[in-house]
């Protein structure tokens, strides 16, 4: 079965500290993308960062990157110097490349950032 | 876990034509769902909200009689695009929202339907 797990419903972090929020998968196919969205109050669901299953280098994009540990299943994100506007829903889904083109979403992870 | 089903995963349509994708909380009562629309590797965009019992309310943008958005109950959603054409290709996901609408809520996703217009 093909399966996202985030398990942590909610983090706090302070400003300017770096945070981590946890994702795992589970997945038969040898070719999957992962992605990381963040959906702030208004709802919209922001792309962050992409990264495929064959990739050899962890994916990064300005203060996010993703600590792929593809033996573990696991697509963590990490984000450096937190700022305030980071608070906000973030979720990871993956993408199975072969077999079918189904999105598969975790639950999501609260982040809120303090002063 | 809660869960949310979409269906078809995958359509073929004619352009010109019209089709139908559903979204199904299966084990919660949805009062709230939410229709997105994905681009590659981009972001989701948000069509529409669809309040059970209610007409939906409709993003900035998006044509409300294009896209038609029935929530008839608590566990069912579906977005028609209707006369659709070549550029509706896309990615279309819906979520929903479990729980009152509060800051605590949580929202769970379909696994999304890929439309290709021919």
């Amino acid at each position: 079965a093909q399966k996202i797990t985030q398990t942590q419903p909610g983090m706090f972090v302070q400003e300017k500290e770096a945070v981590t929020l946890d994702c795992t998968y589970d997945t038969s196919d040898p070719s999957y993308g992962l992605f990381w969205y963040k959906q702030p109050s208004s709802g919209e669901m922001i792309f962050l960062i992409y990264q495929g299953s064959y990739d050899q280098q962890n994916a990064t994009e300005g203060r996010y990157s993703l600590n792929f540990q593809k033996a573990r299943k696991s697509a963590n994100l990490v984000i450096s110097a937190s700022q305030l506007g980071d608070s906000a829903m973030y979720f990871c889904a993956m993408r199975p490349y072969t077999g079918g083109f189904k999105t598969i979403f975790g639950a999501g992870t609260r982040l809120f950032v303090k002063a | 876990g809660a869960v949310v089903s979409q269906h078809p995963s995958r359509v073929i349509c004619k352009s010109g034509t019209s089709v139908k994708i559903e979204c199904r909380s299966l084990d919660f009562q949805a009062t709230t769902m939410f229709w997105y629309r994905q681009f590659p590797k981009k972001s989701l965009m948000l069509m529409a909200t669809s309040n059970e019992g209610s007409k939906a309310t409709y993003e900035q943008g998006v044509e409300k009689d294009k896209f038609l958005i029935n929530h008839a109950s608590l566990t069912l959603s579906t977005l028609t695009v209707t006369s659709a054409h070549p550029e509706d290709s896309s990615f279309y996901i819906c979520s929903a929202r479990k729980g009152p609408t509060t800051a605590g809520n949580t929202i769970y996703f379909g696994e999304g339907s890929w439309l290709t217009v021919v």
